[in-house]
């Protein structure tokens, strides 16, 4: 399976602090996307970055790819509140992006 | 949320009988997906849709069927439904390359006693 791993599972930080969530995936990719969830919600996309691509911002967040160690990052920096979520990773496969393969996902609690 | 609507919100019923849960959208997209998220497993893909008539199995389809007739329905039937099948079930819809991100309904939470 090429199911992305989170890491943390469950991460507790302070507003204001940046927050970090790890993803390792097993196969080659065409892209990687991650998500937000928030309690008793449906996910919503956050952003997409392509194996070709190393870094991507997008304005509080920020994703890495390292498609050498098969992993990628998603850091949220200076963290309020409202982040509060389940963040979760998924993956496609080289042979296209029928099947999204989702991480069991990092809980994001940020405490005021 | 994207236009996109899952139905029922909420079902209980019972081991062995079946369920059909659907999901609609209004964004004329081509791909459609269910997910089943279960604590410790994350989402994971059951069946999805490419196009209206053509489906193809995720990694858990096992006990679950689905059809879609037209662009805008995709269903999700239990034939005859197990306690391991309760769950919250999400649709998905995708517009297609180069947009690949996916757009979730609310979920449908379904408890089989």
């Amino acid at each position: 399976s090429q199911q992305g791993e989170e890491d943390p599972q469950a991460l507790s930080i302070q507003e204001g602090e940046n927050a970090t969530m790890n993803c390792s995936y097993k196969t080659s990719i065409n892209n990687l996307q991650w998500y937000r969830q928030n309690s008793g919600r449906g996910l919503v996309h956050l952003i997409l970055i392509r194996s070709n691509e190393r870094e991507k911002h997008s304005g509080r967040l920020r994703v890495t790819l390292d498609t050498s160690k098969k992993s990628s990052s998603l850091l949220i920096t200076a963290s309020r509140a409202a982040d509060t979520a389940s963040y979760f990773c998924a993956t496609d496969g080289i042979q296209g992006a029928q099947k999204l393969v989702f991480g069991q996902g990092t809980r994001l609690t940020i405490n005021p | 949320d994207a236009g996109i609507t899952q139905s029922p919100r909420h079902k209980v019923t019972e081991t062995g009988t079946p369920v059909t849960l659907r999901c609609h959208q209004t964004e004329n997209h081509r791909y459609m997906y269910w997910y089943r998220q279960d604590p410790g497993h994350g989402l994971r893909l059951i069946h999805y849709s490419y196009g209206v008539k053509d489906t193809d199995k995720g990694e858990v389809s096992d006990g679950y069927s689905v059809s879609r007739s037209k662009t805008e329905d995709f269903l999700l039937t239990l034939e005859s439904a197990t306690s391991s099948q309760t769950s919250v079930y999400f649709c998905a819809i995708r517009s297609g390359q180069p947009n690949e991100k996916l757009f979730f309904g609310s979920g449908t939470q379904l408890s089989v006693l």
